[in-house]
Order: structure tokens, then C-alpha cells, then sequence
């Protein structure tokens, strides 16, 4: 069946350091995917997405990179902030059948001083 | 701010109660979403509209009614609701239409508690 998933449920990193989160997707039909910010008392927000077409893609201190091969995709932050304390989502789609994002169960991301 | 607003940010209701959530965007969408998220589980998809016709009900109980009068407004009408009920309801919109339109911006959700 379809599903996403993310391997850790929470994440520690010091400020300073580089973050990476990683998700697995299950469904190969799958063409598009996004990572989204969730924080405290807020709605997702949209980071950073990424085609089937591409296997990496570089915004302002986050790439997410793509490999279909494995199903798998990371998200990394570079010279992580307090600010980026956070639950992140990874979601999938197959756009040929509908705008229809499948969400993984996210992973939380503490930032320690 | 992502363009789009829920109210009322948080609510209280007993389960003989109606109450409605409201969303709207101001992002110039054609599809607006309702989801549920709960603690520790994936969000999940309740209702979709398209163009102000409901494309998808994902199996959501008849408790539950939403209503879309245009393409920038979304209601979810509660009536008779149960406890496990409480979650955080967000609403979504989307450019819609083709493909190539399918990031979905978020609202900051409603906090519905049911006693």
C-alpha cells in the first residue's frame, strides 16, 4: 500500500550544526514531493519541494535531496537555528492522479544551545 | 502569514452542540482542503473541493459537513460530536487544475476540543 513514513520521530541537534531528516515513501508512482515546517500552534508551511525528475534541489539553507532508487528522501538544514525548532513533514503525490498529498507522521527537530 | 485564515483559532464545544469552522484564502486557489490531525498520526484528508465542488470525502462520518460557497471561502459545519473528535483542523488551498499545481498552503488550523 501507499505510505510515508519518517525514520526518526525526533531529532537533536546542536545550533550551528547541520541538520538531516529522512523519509521513505513506498508508492514508486510517486512524482512530487514536499517538506513542510510545522511549529508550535501554526499549520504546516511549505519549505521546499522537489520533482521525480530532479534528485536534488537547493533553497536558501535547506536541500532535499531524492533518491528514487531507495524511495528515499532527506531534508537537510544547514548551520541550524533555534528558529528552525520544529516538527517537519515530508508528503508525496502522484500527480497523475490527483492532487491528493500523502503525509508522513513527522519528525520533530529540537535545537540545543 | 501563508494567505490563508482560519476561525475561530480554538474552540470548546459539548457534543450536543453546532458549531462551524471558517477558512479563506486570499491566494487566488481553485481548491481548498480540510484536514484533521491528531496527536502522533499523519494528517489526514477529510474533504476536497475543486472549483467549489467537492472532488473528494475521504470516508469522513456525516457529523462532519462541509460546504464550500466559492472558491475563496470554506466552512466545516459540526453537529453531534464525539470526544475523540478533538484534534487540530487545518485548511489547505491549492492553485488546482493541471498538474504542476499541487503545493498546498496551510492554514494555522482551529484547536477543536470536544467535552
Amino acid at each position: 500500500g501507499e505510505s510515508v513514513g519518517l525514520h526518526l520521530p525526533t531529532l537533536s541537534v546542536q545550533e550551528g550544526d547541520n541538520s538531516i531528516i529522512n523519509c521513505a515513501y513506498s508508492n514508486s508512482a510517486s512524482d512530487y514531493f514536499i517538506w513542510y515546517k510545522q511549529e508550535s500552534g501554526k499549520g504546516p508551511q511549505f519549505i521546499i519541494d522537489i520533482r521525480s525528475n530532479m534528485d536534488k534541489r537547493q533553497g536558501q539553507r535547506v536541500t532535499v535531496l531524492l533518491n528514487k532508487t531507495v524511495k528515499h528522501l532527506s531534508l537537510q538544514i544547514a548551520a541550524t537555528q533555534p528558529g528552525d525548532s520544529a516538527v517537519y513533514f515530508c508528503a508525496e503525490i502522484n500527480t497523475g492522479t490527483a492532487s491528493k498529498l500523502t503525509f508522513g507522521t513527522g519528525t520533530r527537530l529540537q535545537v540545543t544551545l | 502569514e501563508t494567505g490563508v485564515t482560519q476561525t475561530p483559532r480554538h474552540l470548546v464545544m459539548g457534543m450536543t452542540n453546532k458549531k462551524s469552522l471558517k477558512c479563506e484564502q486570499h491566494l487566488g486557489h481553485n481548491a481548498m482542503y480540510w484536514y484533521k490531525q491528531s496527536a502522533k498520526k499523519p494528517l489526514e484528508l477529510m474533504f476536497v473541493y475543486n472549483f467549489k465542488e467537492q472532488t473528494e470525502n475521504n470516508s469522513v462520518p456525516s457529523r462532519f459537513s462541509p460546504e464550500c460557497p466559492n472558491s475563496s471561502h470554506l466552512f466545516l459545519h459540526l453537529h453531534t460530536l464525539q470526544p475523540e473528535d478533538s484534534a487540530l483542523y487545518l485548511c489547505a488551498s491549492s492553485q488546482g487544475g493541471a498538474p504542476g499545481h499541487e503545493t498546498q498552503y496551510f492554514g494555522p488550523g482551529t484547536r477543536l476540543l470536544v467535552l
